[in-house]
């Protein structure tokens, strides 16, 4: 069966510090990879998307995924996280028995401290 | 998030109650989606639309319908609420690229 996992519920971060948010998948074939940010009481905002290409995939706010297709995995990545950073952030793929269709992972709360 | 609309944005009422959750996009996609989060699942599909004809249920139809009024406009209803329904509904577009964009989210409770 297809689907992303997010292993980490949380991540801790000291702002200024690196962060990571890791993202694992199970799909044949070449996957479409995303990576969404939920502010508190928004709806759910796209931040990159992986589909073919150079390996780094950068997007909004400074943001960067690295797809790797040996580990099956593609993180989210920022060099100095900010507070404004904490956020609850989606990993999803692409469905590829039905392209309309995007499988979410269960998420990872991202808390930068000052 | 102003391209998805919802409303309401909050909602409280009474198990046995008819509910409707209304979404509009001014995006012009073909594609829309009603998802519910629940802390610890993340996002599942309720249903999704092409157009007004094409329905197509998602992985946790049961309990819930939808109406495809106009391109723009697509609206979830639960029949008869029940509390395990309580939960945050988003609607979402997607556009060509795959990309989708949700609304700001509707926050259900059902007593």
């Amino acid at each position: 069966a297809q689907s992303v996992a997010q292993p980490e519920d949380q991540v801790n971060v000291a702002e200024g510090n690196p962060l990571t948010v890791k993202c694992t998948y199970s799909v044949s074939g070449n996957p479409y990879l995303f990576w969404y940010v939920q502010y508190p009481n928004r709806g759910l905002q796209f931040l990159l998307k992986y589909i073919t290409g150079d390996n780094l995939v950068k997007g909004s706010y400074g943001f960067e995924a690295e797809f790797n297709k040996s580990q099956t995995s593609f993180h989210l990545k920022k060099p100095s996280a900010l507070v404004s950073d904490s956020a609850l952030y989606f990993c999803a793929v692409r469905d590829i028995h039905n392209t309309d269709k995007l499988i979410f992972g269960t998420g990872t709360r991202l808390q930068v401290f000052p | 998030d102003a391209d998805v609309t919802q409303t309401p944005r909050n909602r409280i009422t009474k198990t046995g109650k008819r509910i409707m959750l209304e979404c509009s996009q001014t995006k012009g996609h073909d594609r829309m989606y009603w998802y519910r989060q629940d802390p610890g699942l993340g996002l599942r599909l309720i249903y999704y639309s092409f157009d007004v004809k094409d329905i197509n249920k998602g992985e946790i139809s049961d309990g819930y319908s939808v109406s495809r009024q106009a391109q723009a406009k697509f609206s979830l209803s639960l029949e008869s609420a029940i509390p395990n329904q309580t939960a945050l509904y988003f609607c979402a577009t997607m556009s060509s690229t795959d990309t989708q964009y949700f609304g700001p989210g509707t926050r259900l409770t059902v007593l």
